[in-house]
């Protein structure tokens, strides 16, 4: 499959663990974040979004947390699974400039038996 | 699988040379977006358009230009390659055409891979 960002930070976790991805972003500004997932040979896929009015938000087996005073998110998924492994991308856009998202770098995670 | 479809997987082609992607949108979204992804600079949006339209702007080089046509799907030409211009190409697909991408989630493509040597 294709590979992306060779040189991406890797998370390493065992399968049935949890796994903690973190972001930090730049743009006080930005009020609105999405964490996508992308598998290998495949375009990002949305897993779960949050706005800046919220410091928390579960989806099944995902939670995404915001901490706006140190420009900080994280998605924390639940009982870590083989078919979880991907690089994983949070993005964010602001209020005044609502028309792209800006994404960050991306996380590898590899999850083992 | 999201739905969207990319032609061709794979384009290695020489500098200078113009390409031509395509991209076929989900049945019923209107929106497509362009985007670039590189090894070192990420996910990079270029373009949308949506029904025919351009609508909003990002990255997009001078050299590249894009169009949406009246059965919705779209191409992403490029041309004057360079080394640089060599990555992923995705288009994105959704329903919404405001150029707001809050609450307006976009279905991506698997991607065409581009090679310049």
């Amino acid at each position: 499959g294709e590979s992306v960002g060779l040189h991406l930070p890797t998370l390493s976790v065992q399968e049935g663990d949890n796994s903690i991805i973190n972001c930090a972003y730049s743009n006080s500004a930005s009020d609105y974040f999405i964490w996508y997932k992308q598998e290998s040979g495949k375009g990002p896929q949305f897993i779960i979004d949050i706005r800046s009015n919220m410091d928390k938000r579960q989806g099944q087996r995902v939670t995404v947390l915001l901490n706006k005073t140190v420009k900080h998110l994280s998605l924390q998924i639940a009982a870590t699974q083989p078919g979880d492994s991907a690089v994983y991308f949070c993005a964010e856009t602001s209020s005044y400039n609502t028309d792209k998202l800006i994404f960050g770098t991306g996380t590898r995670l590899q999850v083992f038996p | 699988d999201s739905g969207v479809t990319q032609t061709p997987k794979h384009l290695i082609t020489a500098t200078g040379q113009r390409v031509t992607l395509r991209c076929s949108p989900r049945s019923g979204d209107l929106s497509v977006y362009w985007y670039q992804q590189s090894l070192d600079q990420g996910l990079q949006f270029l373009i949308q358009y949506y029904n025919g339209e351009e609508r909003a702007k990002g990255n997009i080089l001078e050299r590249f230009s894009a169009q949406q046509f009246p059965d919705l799907h779209s191409e992403l030409n490029l041309s004057s390659l360079e080394l640089g211009d060599s990555a992923l190409y995705f288009c994105a697909s959704s329903s919404e055409g405001g150029t707001s991408v809050v609450d307006n989630e976009q279905f991506f493509g698997p991607g065409t891979r581009l090679t310049v040597l």
